[in-house]
């Protein structure tokens, strides 16, 4: 059974801060797309990055870097200084590759809280 | 093109009372799916579908009905509320092949008393 691992439930930080979301999976397939999503007060899901597990290359947008790992079975996320803006909760989620079945299996997220 | 719509945004509802939460995309995506999220847990999978007329069951079906008889429509159905149903409710649709990329309506927050 696939199994997303957030183990960070609520992290604070002062603005300009780095703050790094931690991520934990476990799957057998040896394909899988690894994703994060962020969910800001109002609630809606907003897609930040998609991974193939053949992709380990680290990635950074602007302000935002991944890091994933597959030795370790982790997808990290880091945020360089933090800004108000990015409180919310974010989410990795795993796709199951055969798309049949489970659609997205969810961590429970992490709650960020920037603060001023 | 408005992605995937869900409606209500809101609902109250009293236990036992029934009600369907519409949810509709205009992709052309065969596969749709829906989601509860409660404090604590993440998403978790309620529905879904493959095409019209194929359903199944995710990680927590009960006390939920779906039908597809269309591409575009996949309502969820609430028989008989209870307060354990009290949630966000997320549909979503996704790509039919790599990378499975999943479009999210803007979901229900659906109360129970």
């Amino acid at each position: 059974a696939q199994k997303v691992t957030q183990a960070q439930t609520e992290i604070s930080v002062v603005e300009k801060e780095d703050v790094t979301l931690d991520c934990v999976y476990e799957t057998r397939d040896t394909t899988y797309y690894l994703f994060w999503y962020k969910q800001p007060p109002s609630g809606e899901l907003v897609f930040l990055i998609r991974r193939n597990s053949f992709d380990e290359q680290n990635e950074i947008s602007g302000r935002y870097s991944w890091n994933f790992q597959k030795s370790t079975s982790s997808f990290n996320f880091t945020i360089t200084a933090s800004q108000v803006v990015d409180s919310a909760v974010y989410f990795c989620a795993l796709s199951d590759p055969s798309g049949s079945a489970r659609q997205l299996t969810f961590g429970s997220g992490t709650q960020l809280t920037v603060l001023p | 093109n408005a992605g995937v719509t869900q409606t209500p945004k809101f609902q109250v509802l009293k236990t036992g009372q029934s009600m369907t939460l519409q949810c509709a995309q205009d992709m052309n995506h065969e596969y749709m799916s829906w989601y509860r999220q409660d404090p604590g847990m993440g998403l978790r999978l309620i529905h879904y579908s493959v095409g019209a007329g194929i359903t199944d069951q995710g990680e927590v079906p009960n006390g939920y009905n779906v039908s597809r008889s269309t591409t575009e429509d996949f309502p969820l159905r609430l028989l008989s509320a209870a307060p354990s149903q009290t949630s966000v409710y997320f549909c979503a649709s996704r790509t039919p092949g790599p990378p499975y990329e999943q479009y999210f309506g803007p979901g229900t927050r659906l109360t129970v008393t």
